[in-house]
């Protein structure tokens, strides 16, 4: 199994709150991205990462932020939480963008904002 | 845009049926075809895959051909076991992956 670990796997916070979700890799792979998982849309990007402080805009990228400071941490904000973001987030990576490389999956983490 | 969809689940199956689940797809370009597979409280698993036309891609029993004249990547199995119980996305990737809403697949016994 690729190396992915997602932090915390489960979070109940209050609407208002910042929240920061962790992803960590050990594949020293270049690409990340974040997921969201809602019935009746499969998962939806919400931003991605190139590279060391490189990051881009996904199809769902409002009320998100992102950092990636390090190769193996990419890290996704919540600045102001909305109940609207209950979802499960996924964090994957890949090595490359060619349409035939496999993009890799964490665990996922369950986020409830009440 | 790229799109992917897939039949309406859940689908119920008794042991040892015949399976499909449906996908069609709309892109520009040449995508990558693909299949996951997330079982109860983990995350997302390839189950298989296919580059171009034509190509079947294969793994555990399950199979799925990219047809590119009917734009589909059906998925197959031809006996299914209670363990194949998860949730199934079909998914098509350019530069960006795209998934479908997923399939939820239970298996009685």
């Amino acid at each position: 199994d690729a190396g992915i670990t997602q932090s915390p796997r489960h979070k109940v916070t209050e609407t208002g709150t910042p929240v920061t979700l962790r992803c960590h890799q050990t594949e020293n792979h270049r690409y990340m991205y974040w997921y969201r998982q809602d019935p009746g849309h499969g998962l939806r990007l919400i931003h991605y990462s190139y590279g060391v402080k490189d990051t881009d805009k996904g199809e769902v990228s409002d009320g998100y932020s992102v950092s990636r400071s390090k190769t193996e941490d990419f890290l996704l904000t919540l600045e102001s939480a909305t109940s609207s973001q209950t979802s499960v987030y996924f964090c994957a990576i890949s090595e490359s963008l060619l349409a035939d490389n496999e993009q890799f999956f964490g665990p996922g983490t369950r986020l409830t904002v009440l | 845009g790229n799109s992917v969809t897939q039949m309406e689940g859940p689908v119920t199956l008794s042991e040892e049926a015949f399976l499909t689940i449906n996908c069609t797809y709309t892109a520009t370009g040449y995508p990558s075809l693909f299949w996951y597979v997330q079982y109860p409280g983990e995350g997302l698993q390839l189950l298989l895959k296919a580059t171009k036309a034509d190509d079947k891609g294969s793994n555990k029993g399950f199979e799925a051909t990219y047809r590119k004249e009917t734009t589909s990547f059906h998925l197959e199995k031809g006996s299914v076991q209670v363990s194949d119980s998860a949730v199934y996305f079909c998914a098509l990737k350019g530069q960006k992956l795209v998934f479908g809403q997923g399939t939820r697949l239970t298996i009685n016994p």
